[in-house]
């Protein structure tokens, strides 16, 4: 059974730092692509970053990109998100979840975490 | 403002069925795949369909998706109140480099 299990949410300050992680399980890990996928409180789903299965290639939201860091760590089976200047807007349920094939392009994610909750507020 | 544009709502009474519009662009869309995702309140999404029509093992064949040009449709017949929850349409973008979403439909069975 697939599973993906999120930590590292929580109350941050603006401008402060804060590093998520996933540990997966139940799948061959270095196979698949993953995704980092949030939701803002009562809002809908945005797409925030990918990385293939060898981090051979990283896609990043414009939203996102120059402050967050997605990374993976094929021998412990995990993925991480390091974010850096993080803002009001920020807030959000983060997820973590497996791409369909190697890549995180095309095909999709055809399976998520239950979500991290991360807070930035003074 | 959400790239793909769906419906904020949908209604239909049990057995019914009801069609859920994504409609996006020949970025999205219009040269790529499209996947649906069912959110039950205060859970994770799960995938529903894929690859424009296709169903994941498990998912009821209540459950149907079809794509056309730069839009797509997801179809549930035999509606069940179980299946009250918001659903995402998601496709790649070539011009963004990312996943686009939907805003979400919010389907109530009434």
């Amino acid at each position: 059974e697939v599973q993906l299990v999120e930590s590292g949410g929580g109350l941050v300050q603006p401008g402060r730092s804060l590093r998520l992680s996933c540990a997966a399980s139940g799948f061959t890990f270095d196979d698949y692509g993953m995704h980092w996928v949030r939701q803002a409180p009562g809002k809908g789903l945005e797409w925030v970053s990918g990385i293939t299965w060898n981090s051979g290639s990283k896609g990043y939201a414009d939203s996102v990109k120059g402050r967050f860091t997605i990374s993976r760590d094929n021998a412990k089976h995990s993925l991480h998100l390091q974010m850096n200047s993080l803002r009001a807007e920020d807030t959000a349920l983060y997820y973590c979840a497996k791409a369909t094939y190697s890549s995180f392009d095309y095909w999709g994610i055809d399976f998520w975490g239950q979500g991290t909750l991360v807070t930035v507020s003074s | 403002q959400s790239v793909l544009t769906q419906p904020p709502s949908a209604s239909g009474t049990p057995g019914q069925s009801v069609t859920i519009s994504c409609s996006g662009s020949s970025s999205n869309i219009g040269s790529n795949i499209v996947n649906w995702y069912q959110q039950l309140p205060g859970t994770a999404p799960k995938l529903l369909i894929y690859f424009n029509d296709h169903r994941p093992s498990g998912v009821p064949d209540r459950f149907s998706g079809s794509k056309s040009g730069t839009s797509a449709s997801l179809a549930i017949s035999g509606l069940q109140s179980e299946d009250e929850a918001d659903y995402y349409c998601a496709a790649w973008d070539d011009s963004l480099n990312g996943w686009v979403f939907g805003g979400g439909t919010k389907l109530t069975v009434l």
